[in-house]
């Protein structure tokens, strides 16, 4: 089965930009999603198809996707950015959803 | 305005069954990808299973054989009926809509506790 990987954590200071990794096999290949989650919340969609942002969603969330990695960008990280950021995508050769460890961003 | 509300979990018994259930406002549940997607308490988001708008259902590994998902378009209700239950299927339990491949609308989940 296919398997996202997320490093646990990653924290920075405010102001600055964030970066969340989401490794898989050839993982360029396939359209990326991304979600945040606050303690006690359902997860939120930021990012569709690799960098497509829904209505609603600032411009400091970008994405970029190719080879065996993609990256959720978060730019003029804010303390209400604290959250899990989950990556996902569909493998379509066996018609299964898949999501990421998560990583906990920690603004210091 | 779109609304998806779960509902139905609670206490059971290993080997018990369940039925969850998710009321939709704001769009057709047969015309979309719905999904079920759950959270073991301090873990990460684990897809469950999904019904295409034609109706195919496809089901993770780990619940196959064991869960199933159904529509009722006259209700615009979702459901996930669960048998032989274990432990490990402890979690709060979203529905979704899968939209583009993604999950763009979520539910407020229901929690289900399988424990004796």
């Amino acid at each position: 089965s296919y398997v996202l990987t997320q490093p646990p954590s990653v924290s920075v200071a405010p102001g600055k930009t964030a970066r969340i990794t989401c490794g898989g096999n050839d993982i360029g290949s396939k359209r990326v999603h991304w979600y945040r989650q606050k303690p006690g919340q359902a997860p939120v969609l930021v990012l569709y198809y690799d960098s497509d942002r829904p209505l609603g969603i600032p411009e400091r969330f970008s994405g970029f996707n190719a080879g065996s990695a993609a990256t959720l960008t978060l730019s003029g990280v804010e303390a209400g950015d604290e959250a899990d950021y989950y990556c996902q995508v569909w493998d379509s050769s066996a018609d299964v959803w898949v999501f990421g460890g998560g990583t906990k961003l920690t603004v210091l | 305005e779109v609304q998806l509300v779960e509902s139905g979990g609670g206490l059971i018994q290993p080997g018990g069954s369940l039925t969850l259930s998710c009321a939709v406002s704001g769009f057709a549940v047969s015309s979309n990808y719905m999904s079920w997607v759950r959270q073991a308490p301090g873990k990460g988001l684990e897809w469950v299973s999904i019904i295409y708008a034609g109706g195919n259902t496809y089901y993770a590994d780990s619940v196959k054989g064991r869960f199933t998902i159904s529509r009722d378009s006259s209700k615009n209700t979702l459901y996930l009926q669960m048998s032989s239950l274990r432990a490990e299927d402890t979690a709060f339990y979203y529905c979704a809509r899968a939209d583009t491949q993604a999950f763009d609308y979520w539910g407020q989940g229901t929690l289900v506790t399988v424990s004796s």
